[in-house]
Order: C-alpha cells, then structure tokens, then sequence
C-alpha cells in the first residue's frame, strides 16, 4: 500500500493564481481531512470529509474548496492564492471519522509559498 | 469545545535523560487523545492513543503517556531519551461522535549529546 500520496511536493504561485493540491488513499478510508501548519500554531483542519459526496469545513476553510468524488481521492483547491496562504499543507485519512479512536495517517505534506 | 494545550514550544535533554512533553486537553465529554511524532520533512506518525481502555497507555520507541482526568492531562513520557528522538511531538483530542480532531500547537524535542 502506498498510504496518503500527495502531489506536488512543493510549489510556488503569485498573488492571485489559483491551483489545486492532489491528495490519494489507498486504504478505502471513508474519512479524509485537509490540514496546514505554520509555525508555533500545530495543525489547523482546513475541510474534511465522512465519505465520498460529503464534505464539511473546519476551522480555517476561508479561500479554499474541496470536493470528493472517489472514496480515494480529496483535491484541496486554492481559489486566488494570497500570501497568508503560504505554509505546509497535510492531507491524512482515517477509518472513521475525525471524532473516533481511529488514529490518522498523514501524506508527506506540500509546502507551499506564494508571492 | 475541544482544545489542547502543550506546555513548551521547545524542550531540549540530554541523551539518556527522562522526556516529559506536557498535554492538558478540555473536552465536554469523555475524549480520544493522541500523541503524534513529526520528524524533519515527514508528515505525522501515531505514536499512541488513548481510547479509555486504560490510564495509561504505551506506544513506540519506548514512549508511554498517562491519562488523568481531574488533572485533564495527557503527559508524554520517555524514561531514557535517545538522539533519535528528536523532532516535534504534537498533542492531539478528539470527541465521541465528533468530526475533527484538533492539535495542540506542538512540542520540539532537543536531544543533546
């Protein structure tokens, strides 16, 4: 199993451009979950979804948008890319949802900088 | 609402040294925790939880945490630290029935030689 796969490893936009984070399980995990850290602040939950067609916000969802079609797959867009927008962004899964004793497996992260 | 918090951003030992990472957690209703480790340029790894089995629970590397709840806390412990060890440890509470798990604002360890 390859685990929490995601793409690309880094990137940089501009101001303004807008791109999309790919994130992929293998697992047939139902719950997927989109995080950002930055420093001295530990993971902030983005959006998460419960299974495939549902989707819900966590706590920092302001300028970006998700959607899952596929059990396997959750794509994190960014729709105009601002400067705060700049930190390292982590994709994990898990069997159950977010609220259960079911530990998350995080993907290797994507670092993202915009200018 | 749930919340954690981890007491020292930084905490640096000497190899062979006890760790004690602090945790203290706020719930209304009974909680799952966990302790994560996040090593350089790596996402998150589970080191243990905590599901009400019992107090206190062991995980890898040697590395066990004790639930108390009058104390709300969630202390992580190493009796004899290793070079190895060093990176950052992130505290971690979720609720029954609840979607999000919410992370403390982490803890790097220094190990010295």
């Amino acid at each position: 199993n390859a685990g929490v796969t995601q793409t690309p490893k880094f990137q940089v936009l501009k101001t303004g451009q807008s791109m999309t984070l790919q994130c992929a399980q293998d697992m047939n995990h139902e719950y997927m979950s989109w995080y950002r850290q930055d420093p001295g602040m530990g993971l902030r939950l983005i959006h998460y979804s419960v299974g495939a067609g549902i989707t819900d916000q966590g706590e920092v969802p302001n300028g970006y948008n998700v959607s899952r079609s596929t059990t396997e797959d959750f794509p994190l867009r960014l729709l105009s890319a601002a400067p705060s927008q700049t930190s390292v962004y982590f994709c994990a899964s898990s069997l159950e949802g977010g609220g259960s004793y079911n530990e998350q497996f995080f993907g290797p992260g994507t670092r993202l900088t915009v200018l | 609402a749930q919340s954690v918090t981890q007491l020292g951003s930084h905490v640096s030992v000497s190899e062979g040294a006890l760790v004690l990472l602090r945790c203290n957690y706020s719930s209304s209703v009974p909680p799952y925790l966990f302790w994560y480790v996040q090593y350089p340029n790596q996402g998150l790894q589970l080191l243990l939880k905590y599901t009400s089995a019992a107090t206190l629970v062991k995980g890898i590397n040697g590395f066990e945490a004790e639930f108390k709840k009058s104390e709300t806390s969630f202390h992580l412990t190493k009796p004899s630290a290793h070079m190895s060890d060093a990176a950052e440890y992130f505290c971690a509470v979720s609720e029954t029935g609840g979607f999000k798990t919410i992370f403390g604002a982490g803890t790097r360890l220094f190990v010295k030689a």
